[in-house]
């Protein structure tokens, strides 16, 4: 069974850092690519960011061009997100999620499955 | 960068209804677009990828179609458990659309 368990979200301070891990299971987690999809409280999905399976290439929103870095350890079966300069409208909840097809050369073909995601409050 | 527009933003419908929820790209997007279902408190869950592929597992009263900008996604016969929103989502990049409430009436 495919497993992703996020961690390391909280609350941080306005201009603060976090980063987030996405430990996978019950895959080859190398030959897939990966993604980080946020919901800010009551709105809808935003990708922010994406990596191929072997993390040659990447893809960032512009709204964390910049700020924020995407990388993976296929060793340790781990995604991360490495979130800098935070600011309060990066306030959500932020889902790994693992694309659907294997040794895809793009970042993303949809999204299946996610984690159960991990809360990011950044406030003073 | 390529906006995906959602249609209704909600809607208010009866067990039984067939639901039309419709999604338009502003420009070609081929078929490379997916449907996701959301629960309140739960992960998005795919139900249709490229256009009109169900995904494995998903009841066949859900279905999608469309191709090139206009896409749509169908509900046959309404159950009480497909009271959720609904998202489409372009694949490169991904992009999503601003999601569908589907409510009871």
């Amino acid at each position: 069974e495919v497993q992703l368990l996020e961690s390391g979200g909280g609350l941080v301070q306005p201009g603060g850092s976090l980063r987030l891990s996405c430990a996978a299971s019950g895959f080859t987690f190398g030959t897939y690519a990966m993604s980080w999809v946020r919901q800010a409280p009551g709105k809808g999905l935003d990708c922010v960011s994406a990596i191929t399976g072997s993390g040659d290439s990447t893809y960032y929103a512009d709204s964390v061009k910049g700020r924020f870095t995407i990388s993976r350890d296929n060793s340790k079966n781990t995604l991360y997100l490495q979130m800098h300069s935070l600011r309060a409208e990066d306030t959500a909840v932020y889902y790994c999620a693992k694309d659907a097809v294997q040794y895809s050369s793009s970042w993303s073909n949809w999204f299946d499955p996610w984690g159960q995601g991990t809360l990011v409050t950044v406030s003073s | 960068d390529i906006q995906m527009t959602q249609s209704p933003s909600s809607l208010s419908a009866s067990v039984g209804d067939r639901v039309t929820i419709t999604c338009r790209a502003s420009q070609s997007i081929s078929s490379y677009l997916n449907w996701y279902q959301q629960k309140p408190g739960k992960a998005p869950e795919v139900l249709i990828y490229a256009a009109s592929s169900l995904q494995s597992g998903v009841p066949s009263r859900f279905s999608g179609s469309g191709s090139g900008t206009d896409f749509t996604l169908t509900i046959s016969s309404l159950q009480p458990e497909d009271f959720a929103t609904y998202y489409c989502q372009h694949s490169y990049p991904p992009t999503f659309g601003g999601g569908t409430k589907v409510e009871i009436k």
